[in-house]
């Protein structure tokens, strides 16, 4: 069974920094793109990075470039977030998922963080 | 504002078919990218309902369906049930960016 799990959020001060992980099992993690999706309080779905099988490549929203980087570490089977200069509307919940194609497969339950 | 446009919320009564409509542009659906969609109950993680606009992953019932035409697309639930009330949202790829629509609220009355 595939699972999802992520950790690190939390309340943070404008300016912080916070780095999120992902826990990966029930299936081989480096045969796939991972991504990380968050969801504002009461708002939508807004992809936030995305990062190749070995790390080579790596995708971002225009809104967080240079301000967070996507990482992995395939002997760990996990996936992470390097949040840094954080903003009052990066607060929100963050969910890993696993892609497929185009497309988001597989959700973690997400982990929470607040700027404020 | 979002790349791909939902209606805000739609309803229906039990039993009932509802559809979910999905507009995008030449940059995404348009361009030939495939429409994905999730479902997201209260409180929940999203998940995967129909992916590459017609194709259900196993454990969906065949109640949901997908469809893609020109710049827009789909979904549709036939039988509606209580269960069903929820968050959807449609989602594809346009200009190096994975884009959402902004997630339409599903009520069953």
């Amino acid at each position: 069974e595939v699972q999802l799990v992520e950790s690190g959020g939390g309340l943070v001060q404008p300016g912080g920094s916070l780095r999120l992980s992902c826990a990966a099992s029930g299936f081989i993690f480096s045969n796939y793109w991972m991504s990380w999706v968050r969801q504002a309080p009461g708002k939508g779905l807004e992809w936030v990075a995305n990062i190749k099988q070995d790390g080579s490549e790596k995708y971002y929203v225009d809104s967080v470039k240079g301000r967070f980087a996507i990482s992995r570490d395939n002997a760990k089977n996990s996936l992470y977030l390097q949040m840094n200069s954080l903003r009052a509307e990066d607060t929100a919940m963050y969910y890993c998922a696993r892609v497929r194609g185009n497309c988001f497969d597989y959700w973690g339950q997400g982990t929470l963080v607040t700027v404020s | 504002q979002s790349v791909l446009t939902q209606p805000p919320s739609v309803s229906g009564a039990p039993g009932q078919r509802v559809t979910i409509s999905c507009t995008g542009s030449s940059s995404n659906i348009g361009a030939g990218y495939d429409v994905h969609w999730y479902q997201q109950l209260p409180g929940t993680a999203p998940k995967l309902l129909i992916h590459s606009n017609n194709n259900r992953p196993s454990g969906v019932p065949d109640r949901f369906s997908g469809s893609k035409s020109g710049t827009s697309a789909s979904l549709a639930i036939t039988g509606l049930q209580a269960d069903d009330e929820a968050d959807y949202y449609c989602q594809s790829f346009s200009l190096s960016n994975w884009v959402f629509g902004g997630g339409t609220k599903l009520t069953v009355l």
